[in-house]
């Protein structure tokens, strides 16, 4: 059964910083890896897809890469900001039947 | 384009009550996720649905919890009765996957569950 761990559970930096958001998975034979954000009382956003084959994928100030052989995949945000405030989940597709199992999330908060 | 659709947002009920939750996925997703998620953690899934076929329910309490997707489209959630543990967000999910093709998921707003 894949099992996903996100570490930190929470994190609180100064704007303008530099951030890491780690993801380990148990089993590593994934078909993707999604890193999503969730904003209190709304649903998840996609942020970035990465498919087996891809080591990274790259949107504005987010870069994710992955590392399958090691279970790990980490989301960076550079120039963080206080809009980035919010919970990032991230979630591997796995099994015969692709289901997308989360882990509990990253609460980040940025502060002016 | 439109995205995906639930209903209600927010829903209090007494337990061993029952409720149901409906969701309009992206128009020409083929499959659409149920999960739900308790406070401060991540979101667990329920079911998986490919067109109105079920491809895992394995995690369905299925004593209390239904849910069908009748021609391909929309979706409900049942649970009849509700207990106090079931108090969660609701979240519908769908993707364009076909089996071998990764796609993004796309998530309704969730309905809040509130069991007393």
């Amino acid at each position: 059964k894949q099992e996903v761990t996100q570490i930190p559970a929470a994190l609180s930096v100064p704007e303008g910083e530099n951030l890491v958001l780690n993801c380990s998975f148990t089993d590593s034979a994934i078909y993707n890896l999604q890193w999503f954000r969730q904003d209190p009382g709304k649903g998840l956003t996609s942020l970035l897809l990465i498919q087996s084959s891809q080591r990274e994928q790259t949107s504005g100030r987010l870069n994710a890469s992955l590392d399958k052989s090691s279970g790990r995949s980490t989301l960076y945000i550079a120039a963080s900001q206080p809009g980035d405030s919010a919970t990032y989940l991230c979630a591997v597709e796995s099994g015969g039947s692709y289901i997308p199992t989360f882990g509990r999330g990253t609460s980040l908060i940025v502060h002016p | 384009e439109a995205g995906v659709a639930q209903s209600p947002r927010y829903k209090i009920i007494e337990k061993r009550q029952s409720v149901a939750f409906w969701c309009n996925p992206i128009s020409g997703h083929a499959t659409l996720y149920w999960y739900q998620q308790i406070l401060g953690q991540g979101p667990k899934l329920l079911i998986q649905f490919q067109n109105n076929g079920v491809v895992d329910d394995s995690q369905l309490p299925k004593d209390r919890f239904s849910a069908e997707r009748l021609k391909g489209v929309d979706s409900t959630l049942k649970i009849q009765p509700a207990k106090l543990e079931d108090s969660a967000v609701y979240l519908c999910a769908s993707s364009a996957l076909a089996r071998g093709i990764t796609e993004k998921l796309f998530f309704g707003s969730g309905t809040q569950l509130s069991v007393l």
